[in-house]
């Protein structure tokens, strides 16, 4: 079945570091891809989303592009801030199918 | 429209006693999912509404579990003699059945302690 991994947390970087959250999956076909964050005390919410093969999403200085020669989909962003200490969550669905998600990432940034 | 609700945002209960959570999603959305997240885990399928209609059940959802949306607007999650293996952090999503991009989006979960 569909399935994702994500890199095992948690992160602790500083702040205006260079961020790598590394997502692979495994899905027959084509599936679309996502990555979810969720903030302390909150429910989680869309980050970015790509629906096909070399389609790059992004928010809020957030970048993934979607390879599927790879089979992956890693969060990038130039110069994290504080205020981007949160869970990340790979995601992938298939059609009409349920959303998979991976285990998380957490992620700390210190000032 | 205010997204998705839930209801309680935290629920403390004793071994064995019953539990319900209740989703409001947002209104136009005709699908409704369940997923449930533990601690340092990314959130499990439990089962999803089109409509009124349950379509699929996870095999996380033991018998004593069930779902109901009656009206095919709000739906409600019930837990029977609940464990300390049932806490957990329960989450609603809708979204559209057409269009959308397949993006659900999330309420704020609704935290089950059972002592």
């Amino acid at each position: 079945g569909n399935s994702v991994t994500q890199m095992e947390g948690p992160v602790t970087l500083s702040e205006e570091a260079f961020l790598t959250i590394n997502c692979t999956y495994t899905a027959t076909g084509y599936p679309s891809l996502f990555w979810y964050v969720q903030y302390p005390g909150e429910g989680l919410q869309l980050l970015l989303k790509a629906t096909k093969a070399d389609d790059k999403g992004s928010n809020k200085g957030f970048e993934a592009t979607y390879r599927k020669e790879t089979t992956s989909f890693h969060l990038e962003k130039g110069s994290v801030q504080v205020s981007d200490s949160a869970v990340y969550f790979c995601a992938l669905v298939q059609g009409a199918q349920k959303l998979v998600f991976g285990q998380g990432t957490r992620l700390t940034i210190n000032p | 429209d205010t997204g998705v609700s839930q209801d309680p945002r935290h629920k403390i209960t004793k071994r064995g006693q019953n539990v319900t959570f209740r989703c409001d999603p947002i209104s136009e959305h005709n699908r409704l999912y369940w997923y449930r997240q533990t601690l340092g885990q990314g959130p499990e399928f439990l089962t999803y509404f089109q409509n009124e209609a349950q379509l699929e059940k996870s095999r996380l959802l033991s018998d004593r579990f069930s779902a109901e949306r009656p009206k095919g607007s709000f739906s409600t999650l019930e837990i029977q003699r609940t464990e300390q293996g049932d806490s957990a952090m329960y989450l609603c999503a809708s979204r559209p059945n057409l269009g959308g991009a397949n993006v659900l989006t999330f309420g704020a979960g609704s935290r089950l302690t059972v002592l």
